[in-house]
């Protein structure tokens, strides 16, 4: 167990549609980065955040968007969804602004029909 | 730009032979490098890593990698494989951008140990 906690497990929905997907790091953690990763593109990283605040940014799409709330949790929002956004996203926690250890959740696996 | 090749996707060996997944690397500036494991239907989880210092690192498990800065390599090895070593291997780099660190993952390797 990573210590990092992410909701949901699983999530099926329609083209158009929008969902939010959450992360909670490890208790002490600082950075949240979050990573798509689908059987065509591997592991992407998508965004980093640092303690509130938007620290990078890596192949993220206009239609996703994240934020790390005062209590550390973050959420990332995709909306308009296509179905080629169908894939696995993780989040991550790292204790500070890098280059250390991130430890990973156990994933949310996301279904656009 | 930053890249980082996992050569092989997929790689049989029998259980207590010795393994070793390739990691390659090209970047213009210093980087970092990392091995994690990801086991079925499981989060990535930390092998080992390379900051600075010895060269020859050591993990969890069994595993070792040498960073080998004139081939740009981060070669990840095992000299004795079991059956529960498998799983999808990803070597990370990362680097500093503006003050930031941003992370490239490679597309993975599967190990697959056989009986």
């Amino acid at each position: 167990d990573s210590g990092v906690t992410q909701t949901p497990k699983h999530l099926i929905t329609a083209t158009g549609q929008r969902v939010t997907l959450r992360c909670s790091p490890r208790s002490g953690d600082l950075s949240v980065y979050w990573y798509q990763q689908s059987l065509d593109q591997g592991l992407q990283f998508l965004i980093q955040y640092y303690n509130g605040e938007e620290r990078a940014k890596g192949n993220i799409l206009e239609r996703f968007s994240a934020q790390q709330f005062p209590d550390l949790h973050s959420e990332l929002n995709l909306s308009s969804l296509e179905l080629g956004d169908s894939a696995l996203y993780f989040c991550a926690s790292e204790g500070g602004r890098g280059p250390g250890t991130q430890y990973f959740g156990p994933g949310t696996r996301l279904l656009v029909l | 730009a930053q890249s980082v090749t996992q050569l092989d996707s997929q790689v049989p060996v029998f259980e207590e032979a010795p393994v070793e997944l390739r990691c390659n690397y090209s970047s213009s500036v210093s980087v970092y490098l990392f091995w994690y494991v990801q086991y079925p239907n499981q989060g990535l989880q930390l092998l080992l890593k390379y900051l600075s210092g010895s060269t020859l690192v050591k993990g969890i498990n069994g595993f070792e990698a040498e960073f080998n800065k004139s081939q740009t390599s981060f070669h990840l090895r095992k000299p004795s494989v079991h059956i529960s070593d498998t799983a999808e291997y990803f070597c990370a780099v990362t680097f500093t951008t503006s003050g930031t660190y941003k992370y490239i993952f490679g597309t993975g390797t599967r190990l697959k140990v056989l009986a």
